[in-house]
């Protein structure tokens, strides 16, 4: 079956850029998503980006994909105390249903 | 998500007991989903439902039954025969049930069985 896997962790300090990292096993991956959640909340999507791309930015935030190594990173920017959360990356392949593999998450700390 | 709905937002039940969350929504989205999310092991799929009046397993639906009976709601009974049941639960929808369309998340009900 599919895996999607993630650090666990990462802690960087305010201002500094953040990268977090996610590897997938399915070649056939259509999308990829970038999910945050807050403490006690639901996720949040922040970006996503088609198979056929290698990159894509949305203000502080850029998504790289190197498809031949399977590897999704996400990239933020001037890295805010209100970025600390879990981020979650996500795969899914062409199917009939929207059935999207999880990665276990990553929490990022944000230390001022 | 103010469009999804999960109620209550914290739920104790004592073993042996079934128990039922609640999920509405009014973004008329076609797709409702039900994850179970426990820490270090991400989201895992319980059920969904692409229609009303029909559903789907997911990886782990042993243990959990759900109706949708109306488009806006998917309820989810937690079931005795659940083994494990504590957990955070969270309910999903999409516009469509294909693989381009982003899910939108509820803020989730935690689940705490003794």
């Amino acid at each position: 079956g599919e895996d999607v896997e993630q650090s666990l962790f990462l802690s960087v300090r305010e201002g500094d850029s953040s990268v977090i990292n996610c590897t997938y096993t399915d070649s056939s991956s259509t999308y990829l998503y970038w999910y945050k959640q807050e403490p006690g909340a639901g996720l949040q999507l922040l970006t996503y980006i088609f198979s056929n791309m290698d990159m894509k930015q949305d203000q502080r935030l850029t998504v790289l994909l190197n498809k031949k190594d399977k590897h999704l990173s996400l990239r933020i920017a001037d890295t805010q105390t209100g970025d600390s959360a879990i981020y979650f990356c996500a795969e899914t392949y062409q199917t009939g249903a929207n059935n999207l593999f999880f990665g276990t998450g990553t929490r990022l700390t944000v230390i001022p | 998500d103010g469009g999804i709905t999960q109620s209550p937002k914290y739920l104790f039940r004592k073993e042996g007991q079934n128990v039922t969350l609640s999920c509405e929504q009014n973004l008329n989205h076609d797709a409702m989903y039900w994850y179970r999310q426990d820490p270090g092991q991400g989201l895992r799929l319980i059920y969904y439902s692409q229609i009303v009046n029909d559903f789907q397993k997911g990886d782990i639906a042993e243990g959990y039954s759900v109706s949708r009976e109306k488009k806006e709601s998917f309820p989810l009974t937690v079931t005795s025969a659940q083994k494990n049941p504590t957990a955070f639960y969270l309910c999903a929808t999409s516009s469509r049930s294909s693989y381009n369309s982003p899910l939108h998340f509820g803020n989730g009900t935690r689940l705490t069985v003794t």
